[in-house]
């Protein structure tokens, strides 16, 4: 059974940082793209970032409203994604969910499984 | 940027009923788009994907159609754990990956 957890979530003031984790178990966590995707309080589903898995050499991408100041990252050994997230903003705030694309070997198609999210706050 | 619109914002409906939910996308995007199920206080739930495929485990009484800019989720007769929140998403130019802004289907 695919499994994703996410962690590192918390209150934190404007242009503070927080890392958030996620550890996936029950797939062979190398080869596929993982992605973040957040929720504001309320509001619908925004894509963050993606990573590529072993078939696409591990590039990154991201949404422009967080190119620059947030950076995705994979330990393939521990099969952990992570999310550095700097000069954090009010407007950051919201559930930050880690998920799994549906294919091996390739780039964003469809997200499969989803961890349960973990709530980043910021405010002063 | 692709936006995807999705209508109505919500829908109220009876179980047993059908449900028609819309998403219309700005610009072409073939059939990369995926639908997504996201209950109160849950993560999403992948449903269909492009445009037409049942993701695992999904009843068949959800059905996805169309392609190039406009597309549809049915779910032919609602059981009660189908009132929800639906998005849509397309991966055919990206990133970013886009979704659409959701429908609410909401009991009568």
């Amino acid at each position: 059974e695919v499994q994703l957890l996410e962690s590192g979530g918390g209150l934190v003031q404007p242009g503070g940082s927080l890392r958030l984790s996620c550890v996936g178990s029950g797939f062979a966590f190398k080869n596929y793209a993982m992605n973040w995707v957040r929720q504001a309080p309320g509001k619908g589903l925004e894509w963050v970032s993606a990573m590529f898995g072993g078939g696409g050499g591990g590039g990154t991408y991201y949404a422009d409203s967080v190119k620059g100041r947030f950076t995705i990252s994979r330990d393939n050994s521990n099969n952990i994604l992570y999310l550095q997230m700097n000069s954090l903003r009010v407007e950051d705030t919201a559930v930050y969910y880690c998920a799994k694309d549906r294919i091996a070997m390739t780039t964003v198609t469809a997200l499969d499984s989803w961890g349960r999210g973990t709530l980043v706050t910021v405010s002063s | 940027e692709i936006v995807l619109t999705q209508s109505p914002a919500t829908l109220s409906l009876s179980p047993g009923e059908r449900a028609t939910l819309s998403c219309r996308a700005s610009q072409g995007v073939s059939n990369y788009l995926a639908w997504y199920q996201q209950k109160s206080g849950q993560a999403p739930r992948l449903l269909i994907y492009d445009a037409s495929n049942r993701a695992t485990g999904i009843p068949a009484r959800f059905s996805g159609s169309g392609s190039g800019t406009d597309f549809t989720l049915t779910i032919s007769s609602l059981e009660p754990e189908d009132f929800a929140v639906y998005y849509c998403q397309q991966r055919s130019n990206w990133p970013p990956v886009t979704f659409g802004g959701g429908t609410k289907v909401e009991i009568k």
